[in-house]
């Protein structure tokens, strides 16, 4: 079973500080990652994509991948309560086209 | 532009009544998936298309559910007969050519099975 973990939290950041959501992934031929955000009632909401190894950056968020260990980070810098949500982390294995996601974590930023 | 379009936002129905929900991928996406989300279980995907050929319905609960996808800007979910465990969202994405690109999601139809 190729799976995706996430620690489902809730995890508490105060406002203006960075917050780093953490996931791992079991297929070590994974090659594209995705970062969504899911406000209660909503549906998910693309945030970030990477490929690569290292970094990318899109204005406060940073994904991180670092295949060699299997995981993939997401960071937001000046966290906001306007963050507060579920971050669900989305690994394709080799061999497939479809998503595997993780359970999500909740994001509280507190004012 | 328009993004993934899916209808009715919300369905009230009774047990053993059938259900159709139906999704308009967004123009130029040759991927279709159809997911479900629970509390209880996250988000499953449920089958997914590649240029209106369903390619993986292993995620498929039960033969009480069927997917379509009869041309490129429709696809249809059906349950029949419904049941009350079958209450959940349902989500719709699609993603364009070359397989590993990002999937965009529509706002979900939000079933209740009384």
């Amino acid at each position: 079973q190729k799976e995706v973990e996430q620690n489902s939290g809730p995890l508490s950041v105060p406002e203006g500080a960075i917050a780093s959501l953490n996931c791992t992934y079991s297929d070590r031929g994974s090659q594209s990652f995705f970062w969504y955000r899911q406000y209660s009632g909503k549906s998910p909401e693309l945030i970030m994509f990477i490929y690569s190894n290292g970094d990318k950056e899109d204005g406060r968020f940073t994904a991180q991948l670092n295949k060699a260990s299997q995981y993939v980070s997401l960071l937001i810098r000046d966290s906001q309560p306007s963050d507060s949500a579920t971050y669900l982390c989305a690994v394709i294995p080799s061999g497939t086209y479809k998503y595997i996601f993780g359970t999500g974590t909740r994001l509280k930023v507190l004012a | 532009d328009a993004g993934v379009i899916q209808s009715p936002r919300h369905e009230v129905t009774e047990m053993g009544q059938e259900v159709t929900l139906r999704c308009k991928p967004i123009s130029g996406h040759d991927y279709l998936f159809w997911y479900r989300q629970t509390m209880m279980r996250g988000l499953e995907l449920l089958i997914y298309f590649n240029n209106n050929v369903p390619i993986d319905d292993s995620g498929m609960p039960e033969d009480r559910f069927s997917a379509k996808m009869p041309n490129a800007s429709f696809s249809t979910l059906k349950i029949q007969p419904s049941e009350p465990r079958d209450s959940a969202v349902y989500f719709c994405a699609s993603s364009q050519t070359g397989g590993r690109q990002p999937q965009h999601f529509g706002d979900g139809t939000r079933l209740s099975i009384l």
